[in-house]
């Protein structure tokens, strides 16, 4: 079973549109959530942090949901800059090292 | 700063062979470590180390040694190339404690026939 798991996708969504990408985890003990972006062809860069309480940046909002073991990513205003795929991540100590990597959601925004 | 940089970007190996992909970071990270990325696995983590002369085994560390000699470098070695090593090879590094800040490097995209 592994540890993330994320609809691959692809999300084709127009310009303006609002989506949101779903991931589930399977370990419990899990302490650590982010979510990454990968643009085609190049290295992850990390987008934002996911908190208990939820955490917003801009467009973008995350939420964490321990008793369902589910992480969100929420996209408003969709730019076409935003075109990429979007990593969910999860470390099962915080501050360590061993990162769990899930394949990742392709969104592609439309003109 | 350069950040973290990997050479080569591209190789290709014939079965058996064996290399060394490098990487460097500028910025005095105390961790580092090296990923791969195969389509439908996501990445997944090889080896790592904690500081100069510390290093250990990831998910899946067969077929890869590494070595930790000074701070800025964390190269991996192939010691006999096989197929099923065929992959995109991404090195990170980040502060001691800050995991949500790790910086990847552009990747080395590796062909092994």
């Amino acid at each position: 079973r592994k540890e993330v798991e994320q609809d691959p996708g692809p999300f084709n969504v127009p310009e303006g549109a609002t989506v949101a990408f779903n991931c589930t985890y399977s370990n419990s003990a899990s302490q650590s959530f982010f979510w990454y972006r990968q643009d085609c062809r190049k290295e992850p860069k990390l987008l934002m942090s996911v908190y208990s309480s939820g955490n917003e940046d801009g467009r973008f909002t995350a939420q964490l949901n321990r008793a369902s073991q589910y992480i969100s990513l929420l996209i408003r205003d969709s730019k076409l800059s935003d075109s990429a795929t979007y990593l969910c991540v999860v470390s099962l100590q915080t501050g360590a090292n061993n990162l769990f990597f899930g394949t990742g959601t392709r969104l592609t925004v439309i003109p | 700063n350069a950040g973290v940089t990997q050479t080569p970007k591209f190789q290709v190996l014939k079965t058996g062979q064996s290399m060394t992909l490098q990487c460097a970071q500028d910025m005095n990270h105390e961790y580092m470590s090296w990923y791969r990325q195969d389509p439908g696995m996501g990445l997944r983590l090889i080896h790592y180390s904690v500081g100069a002369g510390i290093t250990d085994q990831g998910e899946v560390p067969n077929g890869y040694n590494v070595s930790r000699s000074t701070t800025e470098d964390f190269p991996l070695r192939l010691l006999s190339a096989a197929p099923s090593q065929t992959s995109v090879y991404f090195c990170a590094s980040n502060h001691r404690g800050h995991t949500d800040t790790q910086y990847f490097g552009p990747g080395t995209r590796l062909t092994v026939l």
